[in-house]
C-alpha cells in the first residue's frame, strides 16, 4: 500500500527549513528516501529501520515513529542544490512486500 | 564503481517492434529491479530479480518480458507495446540479501521509452 507524503510541493527560500512527512496504515520494517532531479536518477538520502530511529545526512535528517508508523525528513538551511522530488519509500514489516513509493514531495529552493 | 549503466537512453519504436533496454552493474548486487515512471509521478516497480531468480512480478502485461543471464546483467525485452507504455524505464541495483529487505537502491540513468 502507498504511503503518504505531504505537503505536495513546498516552495522555500534560501537557508529556510523544511519538513517532509510520509505515513503508512501497515506495520513497517524501514522507510527510505531517495531525491530526484528534474530529468536525472533518483538519488539515495538515508534509510531507517524499524526499531525508531533518526539518521542525518549533511543538512538532512529524518526520523522514524515506529508507534505511528511516520517518517519525517529534515532539511535545515536549504541550499539551491536541495531542489528536487523528495520520495520516501516504505517496506512492510509483514510478508514479502516490496518497496512502495509515496507520491513524493516536489521541493523548491530559490535564491 | 558505483555505477548503474542502462542503454540505450532514449528508445522511439512503434507497436510491432520488438527491441531491448539493457542494464549493467559490477557492484556485486544480487538483487536487480525494473521501475516504470511516468512524468511527475513515483517509480512504479516492475519486476524484481534476486540472486538471478525472478522474484517478484508486479502485474506487469506480457509485452514485457525480463531476463537476467547472469548477476551483472538485467534486459527488458519489448514487444507489441503501447502507447501508454511511453514513460521512463529505470534499472536499480542493491546488496539485498535474502529477507533482509531492499537495502539501498542504486538506480541508473533510465531509458526513455517513446512508444508511436
Amino acid at each position: 500500500q502507498q504511503p503518504v507524503q505531504s505537503p505536495q510541493a513546498v516552495i522555500l527560500r534560501e537557508g529556510e527549513d523544511a519538513v517532509i512527512n510520509c505515513s503508512s496504515s501497515k506495520a513497517l520494517y524501514s522507510v527510505h528516501w531517495y531525491r530526484q532531479k528534474h530529468g536525472e536518477a533518483p538519488v539515495f538520502l538515508m534509510i531507517l529501520l524499524k526499531g525508531g530511529e533518526q539518521k542525518g545526512h549533511e543538512k538532512i535528517s529524518a526520523s522514524f515513529n515506529e508507534k505511528k508508523q511516520q517518517s519525517s525528513l529534515y532539511l535545515t538551511a536549504s541550499q539551491l542544490s536541495y531542489s528536487g522530488t523528495y520520495f520516501c519509500g516504505t517496506e512492510a514489516l509483514s510478508g514479502n512486500t516490496p518497496l512502495v513509493f509515496g507520491k513524493g514531495t516536489r521541493l523548491s529552493v530559490i535564491a | 564503481d558505483t555505477e548503474v549503466t542502462q542503454t540505450p537512453k532514449h528508445l522511439v519504436m512503434g507497436m510491432t517492434n520488438k527491441k531491448s533496454l539493457k542494464c549493467e552493474q559490477h557492484m556485486g548486487h544480487r538483487a536487480m529491479y525494473w521501475y516504470k515512471q511516468k512524468a511527475k509521478k513515483p517509480p512504479e516497480l516492475m519486476f524484481v530479480y534476486s540472486y538471478e531468480k525472478l522474484s517478484i512480478n508486479e502485474s506487469v502485461p506480457s509485452r514485457f518480458s525480463p531476463e537476467c543471464p547472469n548477476s551483472s546483467l538485467l534486459n527488458l525485452h519489448l514487444h507489441a507495446l503501447q502507447p501508454e507504455d511511453s514513460a521512463l524505464y529505470l534499472c536499480a541495483s542493491s546488496q539485498a540479501d535474502r529477507g533482509v529487505g531492499t537495502g539501498e537502491l542504486f538506480f541508473g540513468e533510465g531509458s526513455r521509452l517513446t512508444v508511436l
